[in-house]
């Protein structure tokens, strides 16, 4: 069984600033792939940012990046130079051999951006 | 944004009232997949399909019912609305493949009273 957690139901951040949400997970599959889901107020959720498990690269996309340890089971997703449109909840969620199937969410995490 | 639509995107009706969901997208995506998300907690799958008249339930047991006539439309039905069944509703498509991404529509906040 997959797990995912998100132990921060709250993080807050100045503008400008740069924030780390945390998240870790479990499964027993050796091929899956991690995702960052952005759900802003009364909006579509959209992904932010993926990552393949055999990859040890980091993924980045803009100013979003994450820090994938894979022993640790950890994938944090970090945002530098928050902007007033980052404010929304963030959902780590994992799939087993990529795609879309079985997507396996956290609790999220609600950002606050303070301007 | 992307092109899947839910409508209603909010509905407040009474106990033992049938209701139907609806979820539409124009990308030609094969597979769609609903989710039911409480406020504050995790999304959780409940109904999934691969294609016209493939229907799958979920993770999540749910007494609600789903049908797929045509590649674009995937409606989720209630019979007999409960207090129970009080929750968010998100509708979501991707491609086959390995490297996709699941793209959500806006979701539907129920309210049974």
């Amino acid at each position: 069984a997959q797990t995912v957690t998100q132990s921060q139901p709250e993080m807050s951040v100045q503008e400008a600033e740069t924030v780390t949400l945390s998240c870790t997970y479990d499964t027993s599959e050796s091929d899956y792939y991690l995702f960052w889901y952005k759900q802003p107020p009364s909006r579509q959720m959209i992904l932010v940012i993926r990552q393949e498990a055999y990859k040890q690269q980091n993924a980045t996309e803009n100013r979003f990046s994450v820090n994938f340890q894979k022993a640790a089971k950890s994938f944090s997703l970090k945002i530098s130079d928050s902007q007033l449109g980052d404010a929304a909840m963030y959902f780590c969620a994992q799939s087993p051999g990529g795609g879309a199937d079985g997507l396996t969410f956290g609790k999220g995490t609600h950002l606050i951006i303070q301007p | 944004e992307a092109d899947i639509y839910q409508t209603p995107r909010y509905l407040v009706i009474g106990t033992g009232k049938k209701i139907t969901l609806e979820c539409s997208q124009t990308m030609g995506h094969d597979k769609m997949y609903w989710y039911q998300q409480d406020p504050g907690m995790e999304l959780h799958l409940i109904h999934y399909s691969y294609g016209v008249n493939s229907t799958e339930k979920g993770d999540l047991s749910s007494e609600s019912t789903v049908s797929r006539i045509r590649t674009e439309h995937f409606p989720l039905t209630l019979e007999s609305a409960r207090p129970s069944h009080t929750s968010q509703y998100l509708c979501a498509s991707s491609t086959t493949g390995r490297d996709t991404e699941a793209f959500f529509g806006q979701g539907t906040r129920l309210t049974v009273v």
